[in-house]
């Protein structure tokens, strides 16, 4: 069966410092790939998605970043975090097909930054 | 572009009450319309989903009709128990999104009291 990890669960960081999130994927081969940010108050934002290794795209202008060094590895990195990068980060990945695929979360990673 | 607008929470009913979430969506063409559930400590998780006009979705107890001519899939459920406690998020795929990306709405966090 397919899962899909996260880490770190909970993250304090001060403004000004760098930020790195990885994403796993077992069981699966060849996903479509994806980071979303919920900010206090605010949706789910779809922040980067990825159909194959090395291949980002961006939904949103922002102070953040995404690899994809590996098929079923997905990073998201920040080399300052601001204030505003706080927030609830999930990954999630799909079966990589035309048309709509049902999308499978990760726990999240809980952002602070002070 | 899609969007989606749910009701604020947080939402607190007690235990057998009936349950209204009420969801509208803005987007282009007929969109996939869907509910996720994210239980404390855990990621979103699918709860149902509806592909086309008409179309009601249902789990767990709960159900959502997709209906074109309000622009609304609201989620109901005749008798909440305690373990229902969550956060709720209705989200659409459709041909606004990015890729295979979901927009999703604010989500409402209910509580059910014993």
């Amino acid at each position: 069966s397919q899962t899909i990890h996260q880490w770190p669960a909970t993250l304090v960081q001060p403004v000004g410092s760098p930020l790195s999130l990885e994403c796993t994927v077992e069981g699966t081969s060849n996903p479509n790939l994806y980071w979303y940010r919920q900010a206090a108050g605010r949706g789910l934002q779809l922040l980067f998605y990825s159909v194959g290794i090395g291949q980002i795209s961006s939904e949103v202008p922002q102070n953040l970043s995404a690899s994809r060094p590996q098929d079923r590895q997905f990073i998201l990195s920040s080399k300052k975090l601001l204030l505003s990068d706080s927030g609830f980060y999930l990954c999630a990945w799909s079966v990589a097909s035309g048309g709509y695929n049902e999308q499978f979360f990760g726990p999240g990673t809980r952002l602070t930054v002070l | 572009g899609d969007s989606v607008t749910q009701m604020e929470g947080p939402v607190t009913l007690s235990e057998e009450a009936f349950l209204t979430i009420n969801c509208t969506y803005t987007a282009t063409g007929y969109p996939s319309l869907f509910w996720y559930v994210q239980y404390p400590g855990e990621g979103l998780q699918l709860l149902l989903k509806a592909t086309k006009a008409d179309d009601k979705g249902s789990n767990k107890g709960f159900e959502a009709t997709y209906r074109k001519e309000t622009t609304s899939f609201h989620l109901e459920k005749g008798s909440v128990q305690v373990s229902d406690s969550a956060v709720y998020f209705c989200a659409l795929w459709g041909l606004g999104g990015g890729a295979d990306g979901l927009t999703f709405g604010k989500g409402t966090h209910l509580i059910i009291q014993p």
